[in-house]
Order: C-alpha cells, then sequence, then structure tokens
C-alpha cells in the first residue's frame, strides 16, 4: 500500500489518559499534516511539516497537543490529559509540493478517538 | 486567518439533474482550491481542484469555477448518478501551506 497509513484506526481511552497516533506519509511526501474532523464539520488544520521541521500549529492545539516528525517520515501525535471534546477522527495527509502533484493532499483512513 | 464558507449544507436533487455548491474565502493571498469527496466512514478524496490563475477547470462531469475578485469558487457536477452521494467540502489554501475547509455539503442524488 502507497498510500498514507494511520495507526491504529480506533483508540478508546479513559479521560486523563495519553494517547499517540501515527502517520506514515507517501514515502516521497515531504509535508505532513494532522487535521481533526468531528462529525459533520470540515477537517480543522491543527499542524503542518515539511520534512521534519514543524512550520505551523493552529490555536486549535493546545499544550496538551504535540506533534513530530523526528527524522522527516513518519509522525507522531499526542494528546496529554485527554478530554471528553478531543473524541474526534484525526486524519493524517501528505502532499509534495516539489513532485508533479505538487499541493494535492492525499489523507490517510484516519484513527478514531473516543475519550470516556 | 482565513475564513472559508459553504452552502448550502444539504443538496438533494434527481438523477440526471446538476448539482453546484458554492464557497466563500476572506484571504486574497490564497491561491490554491482543492475540493474533497468524503463517503461515509472513508477518507477524503481529491476530486478536482483549481489555481487562482485560472478561472475554471473542467474534468469530465465536474467542473469548478473561481472567481478571485469575489473571492467564490463553485463546484458543478452535472448529470449526477447514485454514486456521487457523499459529503464534498471545499478548502482554500496559500500554497499548500494551511489548508482551511468549508464545513461540507451532504449531497444526496435520487435515483
Amino acid at each position: 500500500d502507497t498510500g498514507v497509513s494511520q495507526d491504529p484506526r480506533h483508540k478508546i481511552t479513559k479521560r486523563g489518559q495519553n494517547v499517540t497516533f501515527r502517520c506514515d506519509p507517501i514515502s516521497e511526501h515531504n509535508r505532513l499534516y494532522w487535521y481533526r474532523q468531528t462529525l459533520g464539520q470540515g477537517p480543522e488544520f491543527l499542524t503542518y511539516f515539511q520534512n521534519e521541521a514543524q512550520l505551523e500549529k493552529s490555536r486549535l492545539l493546545s499544550d496538551r497537543f504535540s506533534a513530530e516528525r523526528p527524522k522527516g517520515s513518519f509522525s507522531t501525535l499526542e494528546i496529554q490529559r485527554t478530554e471528553q471534546g478531543d473524541s474526534a477522527m484525526y486524519l493524517c495527509a501528505s502532499s509534495a509540493p516539489g513532485l508533479a502533484t505538487g499541493n494535492i493532499q492525499y489523507f490517510g483512513a484516519g484513527t478514531r478517538l473516543s475519550v470516556l | 486567518g482565513e475564513n472559508v464558507e459553504q452552502h448550502p449544507s444539504t443538496l438533494s436533487v434527481q438523477e440526471g439533474d446538476s448539482a453546484v455548491i458554492k464557497c466563500t474565502y476572506s484571504d486574497s493571498a490564497s491561491n490554491y482550491f482543492p475540493w474533497y469527496k468524503q463517503e461515509l466512514g472513508k477518507r477524503p478524496q481529491l476530486i478536482i481542484d483549481i489555481r487562482s490563475n485560472v478561472g475554471e477547470k473542467k474534468d469530465q462531469r465536474i467542473a469548478v469555477t473561481l472567481n478571485k475578485t469575489a473571492k467564490h469558487f463553485s463546484l458543478h457536477i452535472t448529470e449526477t448518478q447514485p454514486e456521487d452521494s457523499a459529503v464534498y467540502f471545499c478548502a482554500a489554501s496559500n500554497t499548500g501551506n494551511q489548508f482551511y475547509f468549508g464545513t461540507g455539503t451532504s449531497l444526496t442524488v435520487i435515483p
């Protein structure tokens, strides 16, 4: 599978626990994005990376959220001290502005988080 | 920051009719406007996109128009088919940095 992959697909956790999600972008894509999507809404931008550098962070991203892309390949999104309001689908996307596909974003299937 | 508004939120059409979804954006620096289709429980998939140096783009039954002056862009689907039923999202971006999405349009094509 050469698409964007996310793991796990589903995560159920108790309030106050920490969770970590992983995203593996398309291999030649140097940009990687994280979004949050709640039911009936469009994806909300959280942050994005160019290679290993985190270039933008939304103000939606509180200090409980942290994202890394240590080697410019896969990325992790960690949520500490989860709250019920964190329940959502977390989507990852990648793009390659330097290639023919340009700004086209390819999305992963997402990680659905449920905080009990 | 950018603000993207999308209308209508729901749209029902008879099979074979056309469907039009409209979006407006606020940031004149936005120069890339993709449209995504998301079926229930699946990932968003790009169906068409347009850059700010182009006024219209067409791909078979799907077309997108862009009016930079008015800051709005529209998706047109002709000869709709039941498999076109899905949620459609517009988005705006400045050179592929942050992407701002609309709130989505749930399209139902009635056979």
